[in-house]
């Protein structure tokens, strides 16, 4: 069973559309991410959700919103897509903020093209 | 301001070993990660340091010095499937995983 799995693998589409990125997880954890790897492989965090609060939101801009409808999945949506928002873009989650069990688990990541 | 160094890229022989370092600079530190990436794929879980020394995970091992800021990743008898990405990732005083930019490891036969 696929512990943190998202949808789609792959996603192109044209400036300016509107496009979400499922993510759930199986894992019963408290915790779920979204991370942005551009072309030079950093991995920025995004957005960080606990038992459905935002406790992390880095200076990303508002066209991306994240939605966590329960504690098992968070959706990113992003409005107004832009060339530079081309990028894989990983969710994962963890068991909570303490010590080892903050390791954090990845999903596939998404591959998002925009024309 | 908060920084990971890793070397960019390296380069080793199939059954040799290969040593790749890290060096932190972050507000409070609360545990080491290292993690693989193969290309195209997620980033796995490899080790966890939170205290001074060695740990041990069969071909991996992972050392970590906090006095100097300083961690590196051991592989042993290097096989072509270790040819992937390893990260470097500190978690900060308020709990946010600082990610260094990884580190190309290419195996030759």
């Amino acid at each position: 069973d696929t512990a943190v799995s998202q949808t789609p693998k792959y996603l192109v589409t044209q400036m300016g559309n509107d496009k979400s990125i499922k993510c759930e997880q199986n894992l019963g954890h408290d915790t779920m991410y979204w991370y942005k790897q551009d072309s030079k492989k950093f991995l920025k965090i995004m957005f960080s959700y606990n038992n459905k609060e935002l406790i992390i939101n880095e200076t990303v801009p508002n066209r991306f919103s994240p939605k966590s409808p329960d504690k098992a999945h968070l959706n990113l949506h992003i409005n107004s897509l832009e060339l530079g928002d081309s990028a894989v873009y990983f969710c994962a989650s963890s068991q909570d903020r303490g010590d080892r069990t903050d390791t954090q688990y990845f999903g596939p990541g998404t591959r998002l093209t925009v024309l | 301001g908060q920084n990971i160094d890793q070397p960019t890229e390296m380069t080793a022989t199939e059954g040799a070993i290969v040593q790749i370092n890290c060096t932190y600079q972050t507000s409070g530190f609360n545990g080491l990660f290292w993690y693989q990436q193969h290309a195209g794929e997620a980033p796995t879980f490899l080790s966890y340091n939170v205290l001074d020394g060695l740990e041990e995970k069969g071909r991996f091992s992972s050392f970590l010095s906090r006095s100097k800021g300083y961690s590196y990743l051991l592989l042993k008898e290097l096989q072509m499937k270790d040819s992937a990405s390893y990260l470097c990732a500190v978690l900060d005083s308020n709990y946010q995983l600082i990610w260094g930019a990884g580190t190309k490891l290419i195996i030759k036969p």
